[in-house]
């Protein structure tokens, strides 16, 4: 079966530090995204991408970066980890090519702990 | 940008329908209303969608009125496995054409108690 799956499910890193979340998915979607989720403050999007080569910017972008270069994954790149970085980091990917159609297919998450 | 405003939370007993309501005074003409599920320690998962009048789904049932400025999630019969959080969202343009993606509020905490 087609799935999304984010690696690692766990991190704990160290201020300074450079972090890349990965982000796969099976579905062959053109459409992925990045959202971080912090008690208080629901999901935010970071980046987001409509295929390869492309990558926008979201709400919270700064201090990440994404790279697209095939279509099956999105990494998530913190060039210089902070301790406001730490949160839950979800990917999630969709098919249409407008969004307020879509249905986003979301990843498990990953805990990341900036210390 | 389409910003949209639930309740913070609810409660509810099993056996009940439940119906959360959010507002959306700002939606675009093209804008469709879509609502998310998440449950702790896992990603959000899609209910339903709508653009006007009513969508039903064999989970839940969306109204939403003419004017669109709002609509409802109705979940019919809760059981205690409907506890999660439930994200009211609309589609956000950019002018020109294109989009900036997804704007998700900080949803609505359903609590259903036996």
């Amino acid at each position: 079966d087609a799935e999304i799956t984010q690696s690692p499910r766990h991190k704990i890193t160290e201020t300074g530090r450079q972090v890349t979340l990965a982000c796969h998915q099976t579905w062959n979607h053109n459409n992925m995204f990045w959202y971080r989720q912090d008690l208080g403050h629901g999901l935010r999007l970071i980046h987001y991408s409509y295929g390869v080569q492309d990558t926008n910017k979201g709400e919270v972008s700064d201090g990440y970066s994404v790279s697209r270069s095939n279509t099956e994954d999105l990494p998530l790149t913190l060039e210089s980890a902070a301790s406001s970085q730490t949160s839950v980091y979800f990917c999630a990917s969709s098919e249409s090519t407008s969004p307020s159609t879509d249905t986003q297919y979301f990843g498990p998450g990953t805990r990341l702990t900036v210390l | 940008l389409a910003k949209t405003t639930q309740p913070i939370s609810m409660d509810s007993y099993e056996g009940q329908e439940v119906n959360i309501t959010c507002s959306h005074n700002n939606i675009a003409t093209n804008d469709y209303i879509t609502w998310y599920q998440q449950f702790p320690s896992q990603g959000p998962r899609f209910i339903i969608q709508g653009y006007k009048t009513k969508v039903t789904n064999e989970v839940a049932s969306l109204f939403i009125p003419a004017d669109r400025k709002s609509s409802t999630l109705s979940l019919p019969r809760v059981s205690l496995s409907d506890t999660a959080v439930y994200y009211c969202l609309v589609g956000d343009k950019k002018i020109g054409g294109g989009a900036d993606g997804l704007t998700f509020g900080k949803g609505t905490h359903l609590i259903i108690q036996p």
